[in-house]
C-alpha cells in the first residue's frame, strides 16, 4: 500500500449534476497530481498541484478543477457531468526531486469509480 | 503528433520464462522513462524509473533498457510468475520543462502455470 487515500470508492451520478472526489497525499509528499483513466486506456493527465498551487494541466475542459490545501490533501471537482466523465479517476502524489532534479516517482491511490448515467 | 505506444494484445507467456513488453515513442525527447504496474480495479503501482542517459536499470528480476535513438523502451521480467500477471503501462515526461508524466495505454501480461 502507498499510504495514498481517496474517497468515496464508488460513485454514481447523473448527467448535469457535479461531483467532489477527495485525496489524502502520501505523508511528506507536497505535490498531487490527479488522473482520468477510461476502461482499457492509460491514465490521463487532468492537474498537479504543487504546495496549494496548480503546476501545470493536461487537456481537460474548466469544468474539471481542483484544490489543495496546507495538509497537501486535494479535491478534484467536475461539474456539469459528462457521460464520458465516467472512469476511474487517480490520485497520485509525489515529491519533486525524488528522482533526481525535476524528475520523481508518483505513489498511487486505489482511485476513484465514478460512473454517469 | 506525440504518441506513446504500447501492444494492446495480452502478452501470454509460461510460467519461468521471460517476460518482455515494448513502449515506443514518437515526437517526445523525455528526460526520463517509468514503468508502472496496474492490477485491475487499482491505481498503478511504481516499479522503476530510468533517465535519458542510462541505458539499463534492474531491480530484483525486473530490467529496462531505454534507446533515445530508436525512441523505445523495453521492460523485461525474468523467471515470470503467475502473480506477474498484470498490465504494465510506461510513461514519460512530454519534455520542454515538465517532467509530469504521460502514461502509454499499458500492455497486459498473463503468465500461466
Amino acid at each position: 500500500e502507498t499510504g495514498v487515500t481517496q474517497s468515496p470508492t464508488h460513485l454514481i451520478k447523473t448527467r448535469g449534476q457535479q461531483v467532489t472526489l477527495r485525496c489524502s497525499s502520501q505523508s511528506g509528499h507536497n505535490t498531487v497530481s490527479w488522473y482520468q483513466q477510461a476502461l482499457g486506456q492509460g491514465p490521463q493527465f487532468i492537474f498537479q498541484y504543487y504546495r496549494e498551487e496548480e503546476n501545470g494541466r493536461g487537456n481537460f475542459p474548466p469544468r474539471f478543477s481542483g484544490l489543495q490545501f496546507p495538509n497537501y490533501s486535494s479535491e478534484l471537482n467536475v461539474n456539469a457531468l459528462e457521460l464520458d466523465d465516467s472512469a476511474l479517476y487517480l490520485c497520485a502524489s509525489s515529491s519533486p526531486g525524488t528522482g533526481g532534479a525535476g524528475i520523481y516517482e508518483q505513489y498511487f491511490g486505489p482511485g476513484t469509480r465514478l460512473t454517469v448515467t | 503528433s506525440q504518441k506513446i505506444e504500447q501492444n494492446s494484445e495480452a502478452l501470454n507467456i509460461q510460467e519461468g520464462k521471460t517476460a518482455t513488453l515494448t513502449c515506443n515513442y514518437t515526437n517526445y525527447s523525455p528526460a526520463y522513462l517509468q514503468w508502472y504496474r496496474q492490477d485491475p480495479g487499482r491505481g498503478p503501482v511504481f516499479l522503476l524509473l530510468i533517465r535519458e542517459n542510462e541505458k539499463e536499470k534492474r531491480k530484483e528480476r525486473l530490467k529496462v533498457t531505454f534507446d533515445t535513438t530508436l525512441k523505445q523502451s523495453l521492460f523485461h521480467i525474468t523467471a515470470s510468475q503467475p502473480a506477474d500477471s498484470a498490465t504494465y503501462l510506461c510513461a514519460l515526461d512530454i519534455g520542454g520543462g515538465s517532467y509530469i508524466p504521460t502514461f502509454g495505454r499499458g500492455t497486459s501480461l498473463i503468465v500461466h502455470p
